[in-house]
């Protein structure tokens, strides 16, 4: 069993959707809580960071991090098709250097 | 300012030979990771570099990957005898400081035939 799971997609939807992606993880040792971007052969680009659980908001980006669950989600409200790519969790200890992501959810967003 | 930056982008070799992947970090950061993507996978942490030496390198798959930052700046992976297991996307990151944000570069594509 994967450290960290996420469902590869593809996601469609059309623009203006509410987008939820998710993934679970095994190790309870996880403190930090990550999502990134990557647009097709670029590389990721940090979007949310979350310590521990709770929520945090940033523009159309609302991350969330349920740790009883072990279970994080990402909402991308007014969804836009330049929001088209892929979106990696990712997460680690605390006091580690080793970042460990999930594989990844493949999103489109229909104009 | 100048992001992280890799060379070369693309590189094919033929299954056997050796090749060396370079990394020139946002200037300045101190920590360097190297991580390895595969299609359809996520980056698969390979090493960590603090300045010159290397923390943690415990995401080398084998002995025939070795990574060196000489002058705690840029950074060279070293790919003996490459096999077809090896093709992937090498990505490099650096951050200010451990534990901070991480800045990724564009990758090497590796396409060993």
């Amino acid at each position: 069993q994967k450290e960290v799971e996420q469902d590869p997609g593809p996601l469609s939807v059309p623009e203006g959707a509410i987008v939820s992606l998710n993934c679970t993880y095994s190790n309870s040792a996880f403190q930090y809580f990550m999502w990134y971007r990557q647009y097709s052969r670029k590389g990721p680009e940090l979007l949310m960071y979350t310590y521990s659980s709770g929520n945090k908001e940033d523009g159309r980006f609302t991350a969330q991090v349920d740790k009883s669950s072990k279970y994080i989600s990402l909402f991308i409200r007014d969804s836009q098709p330049s929001d088209s790519a892929t979106y990696l969790c990712a997460m680690k200890n605390t006091g580690g250097f080793k970042t460990i992501f999930g594989a990844g959810t493949r999103l489109f967003v229909k104009a | 300012g100048a992001g992280v930056s890799q060379t070369p982008s693309n590189k094919v070799t033929e299954k056997g030979k050796y090749v060396e992947l370079r990394c020139d970090p946002i200037s300045g950061h101190t920590a360097l990771y190297w991580y390895r993507q595969s299609l359809g996978q996520g980056p698969e942490f390979l090493i960590y570099f603090q300045g010159t030496g290397a923390a943690d390198d415990s995401g080398l798959p084998n002995d025939r990957f070795f990574a060196v930052r000489p002058e705690g700046s840029v950074s060279t992976l070293k790919i003996q005898r490459t096999e077809r297991g090896d093709s992937a996307v090498y990505l490099c990151a650096s951050s200010p400081r451990a534990q901070e944000t991480q800045y990724f570069g564009p990758g090497t594509r590796l396409l060993v035939l």
